[in-house]
């Protein structure tokens, strides 16, 4: 029944690690985005994928990796995780410019 | 580079008054505007989209405006409740269905 929905909501793990978070959508949007929200409560796109072809791309290291299998999935992969990673993790979806609908978010710590 | 601000940031009301949040953006060249609301330790969730050849959207006891010449939005929320306490985020729409999130005006309604 979700609309858009996140694995794992939470997150703990040490410096340097490789760690995924999962994120679907049943809305048949065709567009999923990921966000980060920082201690401040700061929300900044990081990315934007449209029908599977990344769209925006911020100044977000390599370490940040999205994936997207099909248009229902975009996944992000971290990789060397830092202090400066610890965040939430908001994926969103819409058609297009539309509304965006969100996930639950996924609390990442990393120690 | 577009930027999103929010006034005030903080705001505590007593339970049944009408407040206003308001929200400016930089750049006005955008598609639209959305008002989200976002609860502690949860996800957000849209309450109003503007278009940019909107003036202004209803929801309930929800109203937003929409100045884009002047880069302005306001929130106007009526009887206001305690169940209204939540942070609300304005965020614009720019190319690429990129959305631009303001500061956050985190609103207390006591009773």
């Amino acid at each position: 029944d979700t609309a858009v929905s996140q694995t794992p909501k939470y997150l703990v793990t040490q410096m340097g690690n490789d760690k995924s978070i999962k994120c679907e959508q049943n809305l048949g949007h065709d567009t999923m985005y990921w966000y980060k929200q920082d201690s401040k409560k700061f929300l900044k796109i990081m990315f934007s994928y449209n029908n599977k072809e990344l769209i925006i791309n911020e100044t977000v290291p390599n370490r940040f990796s999205p994936k997207s299998p099909d248009k229902a999935h975009l996944n992000l992969h971290i990789n060397s995780l830092e202090l400066g990673d610890s965040a939430v993790y908001f994926c969103a979806s819409s058609h297009e410019g539309d509304t965006q609908y969100f996930g639950p978010g996924t609390r990442l710590t990393v120690l | 580079k577009q930027e999103v601000t929010q006034i005030p940031a903080a705001l505590s009301v007593p339970e049944g008054e009408n407040l206003v949040l308001n929200c400016s953006f930089t750049d006005s060249a955008i598609y639209n505007l959305q008002w989200f609301r976002q609860d502690p330790g949860k996800g957000l969730t849209s309450l109003l989209l503007i278009q940019s050849s909107q003036r202004e959207q209803t929801s309930g006891r929800l109203n937003a405006s929409l100045d884009k010449s002047s880069g302005r939005s306001t929130l106007y929320i009526a009887a206001s409740q305690p169940g209204d306490s939540a942070t609300y985020l304005c965020a614009v729409t720019g190319t690429a269905s990129k959305l631009t999130f303001g500061t956050g005006t985190r609103l207390q309604v006591t009773l």
